[in-house]
């Protein structure tokens, strides 16, 4: 089955720097990369996704990348602010099924200090 | 909120004892799946529905997990006696019948067994 993994555990930063999170998945035949958030206590929301036939995305201060070939993603967030930590997980999604079932990684919890 | 409900919100119960959660999927959505999330990882998948048939169960944890989801609208997932290691947040998500791009999930059903 596929294998997520995830780097950072815990990244913290200042206000206003960048964060990057990065995501490595071991099964070629997932095409769907969705990032999710999730604040303390709170349900996971889909924050920006890729499919395999694009190799950058962005959407304001959050822009998402691909390498298929190194079986590489990773999110960037800009100009971070301190409503952006929470924790941050990565998906990798074989089709199983007839569904494409999002495989997560651990999470990266983001500190954003203002 | 997105639509996605879960009941109850939390739930206490003793070791050996059965519990029985509900979700109810944003109504146009016909793909619901359960997630199980314990502290410091990701969501891990369980099972998954496409209207009322169990499309994916082989990743439900034992035995003891059951999912149903009768008329193709509310599923529930049971878990009988249970054990300590069960206790998580058991999350629920659901998506159009599009490849399931873009989960919306629930707010979940956080257990503690005692």
């Amino acid at each position: 089955g596929e294998n997520v993994e995830q780097h950072p555990s815990t990244l913290s930063v200042q206000e206003g720097d960048s964060a990057v999170i990065k995501c490595t998945y071991s099964d070629s035949a997932s095409n769907y990369f969705p990032w999710y958030k999730q604040e303390l206590g709170k349900r996971p929301q889909l924050i920006i996704d890729i499919r395999s036939n694009v190799g950058e995305k962005k959407d304001q201060r959050i822009a998402v990348t691909l390498n298929k070939t190194a079986k590489h993603f990773s999110l960037h967030i800009t100009e971070t602010q301190p409503e952006d930590s929470a924790v941050y997980f990565c998906a990798a999604s074989p089709k199983t099924r007839g569904s494409y079932i999002p495989t997560f990684g651990r999470g990266t919890s983001l500190i954003v200090h203002p | 909120d997105t639509g996605v409900s879960q009941d109850p919100r939390h739930k206490i119960t003793k070791r050996g004892q059965n519990v029985t959660f509900r979700c109810d999927p944003i109504s146009e959505h016909n793909r619901l799946y359960w997630y199980r999330q314990t502290l410091g990882q990701g969501p891990e998948f369980l099972t998954y529905f496409q209207n009322e048939a169990q499309l994916e169960k082989s990743r439900l944890l034992s035995d003891r997990f059951s999912a149903e989801r009768p008329k193709g609208s509310f599923s529930t997932l049971e878990i009988q006696r249970t054990e300590q290691g069960d206790s998580a947040m058991y999350l629920c998500a659901s998506s159009l019948d599009d490849h399931s791009y873009g989960y919306t999930f629930g707010s979940g059903t956080r257990l503690t067994v005692v």
